[in-house]
């Protein structure tokens, strides 16, 4: 089956902080979507971004196809980003998503 | 709009008991899944369904059942619980192929196995 792996597995910021997390994906995928998934165990959808780029206030994301792989961008930080923010694709016909492990994101004050 | 709606939130069972996990979502959306969420780790796909009346083995399926009542319903059966099955249970569902299959998740279901 297809490999998500993303990277760095943990990140801690200061409140303010700009970062960078990546997903790579070891095939072509027909479907990408970025999680967040807050400290009480919520799954919030952040991005459904099978390439291109897309902006939603503080958050961005990149996915470049053709080369396997997605970046979420994330702006000036604040401590209720804290939580493991996951990457899931899907491969070929269906719309069954396959997880990498995540990145758990700690924002300090 | 609610969305994906699971029930219970929280459940504890001995070794051996059965329960069904409930999930139903109100968009209309053809497939429907069960994951599950072990620590420290992402979700790994126990079941799906694509349409009404059909299910599909995922990734982990051993111990499970289930059954698409409905477009709107699709439940997870432990028959013989395990502490290995000890979890956060997640029911999601989609649009089946097409443009945009965007996956929409419901709060998740916390099974501890004793």
């Amino acid at each position: 089956g297809i490999q998500v792996e993303q990277s760095p597995p943990d990140l801690i910021l200061q409140e303010g902080a700009n970062s960078t997390l990546r997903c790579n994906f070891s095939d072509s995928v027909n479907n990408l979507q970025w999680f967040h998934q807050n400290p009480w165990g919520q799954l919030i959808n952040l991005f459904y971004i099978p390439s291109g780029t897309k902006q939603n206030g503080r958050l961005s994301a990149t996915t470049v196809a053709t080369e396997r792989y997605s970046l979420l961008y994330i702006s000036s930080s604040q401590t209720t980003d804290s939580g493991v923010y996951f990457c899931a694709v899907v491969r070929g016909s269906g719309s069954r998503l396959t997880f990498g492990e995540g990145t758990q994101l700690t924002v300090n004050p | 709009n609610a969305g994906v709606t699971q029930t219970p939130k929280f459940q504890v069972l001995k070794t051996g008991q059965s329960m069904t996990l409930q999930c139903a979502q109100d968009m209309n959306h053809n497939s429907m899944y069960w994951y599950r969420q072990d620590p420290g780790m992402g979700l790994r796909l126990i079941y799906y369904s694509a349409s009404e009346g059909t299910t599909d083995k995922g990734e982990v399926p051993n111990g499970y059942n289930v059954s698409r009542l409905n477009k709107r319903e699709f439940s997870l059966r432990l028959e013989s619980a395990a502490p290995s099955q000890t979890s956060v249970y997640f029911c999601a569902s989609s649009r089946t192929g097409g443009k945009n299959t965007e996956a929409f998740f419901g709060q998740g279901t916390r099974l501890t196995v004793v």
